[in-house]
């Protein structure tokens, strides 16, 4: 089945302990991408990447990392975790589009707790 | 990073009503899309809209493009309880994901 892979679904930690939300692509997709969800804020974009070892920040890059050292992975790395990144995550990937739409294929999801 | 404004945030209905939402920006868009969020799960694509103007279906919706290409609509005939969830729009000027820009969501509950 084609699928967008995250783990964890769900994680409680603790300010400043280094934690990393890992995603794979069964598709091959060239792009990936991360986004946060926070209530009344919709959906904003965190990095992403259109080819292996190509990646670029989005629209709320600070306090995360990202790696691309394979074109199904696409690990989202919080180095130092604090309680404003609180929210809920999903990974998503495409293939690099020509004009029009761009089919984003969305994982289930990781909602992540720092204390 | 600019945002879509959506409205409204929220709705609750009866089942067999209409829904109507809508999103609207202050630049334009060549592409939009509508995404609807079951809960615990990510967001699924609905429909996409290439044309200003465009009126597209599928199954019990209907969106439409603006002509302004400055927003757009998304209705739903007579709900059903699995309609309940978050629907987001989102905007695309130049046919690739990175420029993909999100609403801030409908939260839709659908009571019997």
């Amino acid at each position: 089945e084609a699928q967008v892979t995250q783990n964890p679904r769900y994680l409680i930690t603790v300010t400043g302990k280094k934690l990393t939300v890992t995603c794979s692509q069964n598709m091959n997709h060239e792009y990936m991408s991360w986004y946060r969800q926070d209530p009344g804020l919709g959906l904003r974009q965190i990095y992403y990447s259109m080819n292996v070892e190509v990646t670029d920040k989005g629209d709320v890059p600070e306090g995360y990392k990202v790696s691309r050292k394979e074109k199904r992975n696409f690990p989202l790395i919080l180095e130092s975790p604090s309680p404003n990144q609180t929210s809920l995550y999903f990974c998503a990937s495409s293939i690099i589009p020509g004009p029009g739409a761009n089919v984003l294929t969305f994982g289930a999801g990781s909602r992540l707790t720092v204390l | 990073g600019q945002q879509l404004n959506q409205s409204p945030q929220s709705m609750f209905i009866q089942e067999g009503e209409d829904v109507s939402m809508n999103c609207t920006s202050s630049s334009i868009f060549n592409t939009w899309l509508w995404y609807k969020q079951d809960p615990g799960e990510g967001p699924v694509l609905l429909i996409a809209l290439y044309k200003a103007g465009e009126l597209t279906s599928n199954g019990r919706l209907t969106a439409q493009f603006g002509i302004t290409r400055k927003d757009s609509f998304l209705n739903i005939s007579a709900s059903i309880p699995s309609d309940v969830g978050i629907y987001f729009c989102a905007g695309q000027l130049d046919g690739t994901a990175s420029k993909l820009t999100f609403g801030t969501g409908t939260r839709l509950q659908v009571t019997l």
